[in-house]
């Protein structure tokens, strides 16, 4: 079955700690994605990439590096998290087929105290 | 770039009312597609829709391309129904899809 894991689910970091959120998809997509999830700014995209070794700039970049290792790996890292940091991360993947809506995972609740 | 608004921002509803959610979008949108996220949770495709209407149990969406605006309709609502929804809009054939800020839908008893 296609999906889309993240982990950890949960993380409490305090400021200016570092922290990597992981996710794993198992549908053979070229496409992954990281979004934070913000009250009043629905989803918003901070990376992307179509493949293993590129990496993409989103919308909200800034404070955040991406690793995309394999096709299945996706890594989202906060060097020197501050509290505008603490949000609901999801992760996403999608084919090459434009039609085809992204498959997300569970989220990631982070907090940065 | 591109920007979507949907509303209301929320919405309460008695068991069995209808709802009407509203997508605009500013530039052309070759792909639209509408999700459900359960409180806290995943979120999940329900249309991908960027012109003309579509159906599915009791949701239908209808999306009129050249005004810029779609809508998601649900019929007999139920409690089951509660949570956000989202309108996402891609301008481009690359698959970088826009979120609008949601919908936020509370059905009660």
């Amino acid at each position: 079955e296609a999906a889309v894991t993240q982990s950890p689910r949960n993380k409490v970091t305090v400021t200016g700690g570092n922290v990597t959120l992981s996710c794993r998809q198992t549908n053979s997509h070229n496409y992954m994605y990281w979004y934070r999830q913000d009250t009043g700014h629905g989803l918003r995209l901070i990376h992307y990439s179509y493949g293993a070794g590129n990496l993409q700039i989103g919308d909200v970049p800034d404070g955040y590096k991406a690793t995309r290792t394999t096709q299945e790996d996706f890594f989202l890292l906060l060097k020197l998290a501050s509290p505008s940091q603490t949000s609901l991360y999801f992760c996403a993947s999608s084919d090459e087929y434009n039609n085809q809506a992204p498959l997300f995972g569970e989220g990631t609740r982070l907090s940065v105290l | 770039g591109q920007q979507v608004q949907q509303s209301p921002a929320s919405l309460v509803l008695q068991e069995g009312e209808n709802a009407e959610l509203q997508c605009n979008f500013s530039s052309t949108a070759t792909r639209l597609q509408w999700f459900y996220q359960h409180p806290g949770g995943r979120l999940v495709s329900l249309f991908y829709n960027p012109s003309g209407t579509k159906h599915t149990g009791r949701l239908t969406s209808t999306t009129v391309t050249n005004e810029r605006r779609s809508s998601l309709h649900i019929s007999s609502s139920q409690t089951t129904d509660s949570g956000t929804y989202f309108c996402a809009i891609a301008s481009s054939s690359f698959s970088k899809l826009v979120f609008g800020q949601g919908t936020s839908l509370s059905v009660v008893p």
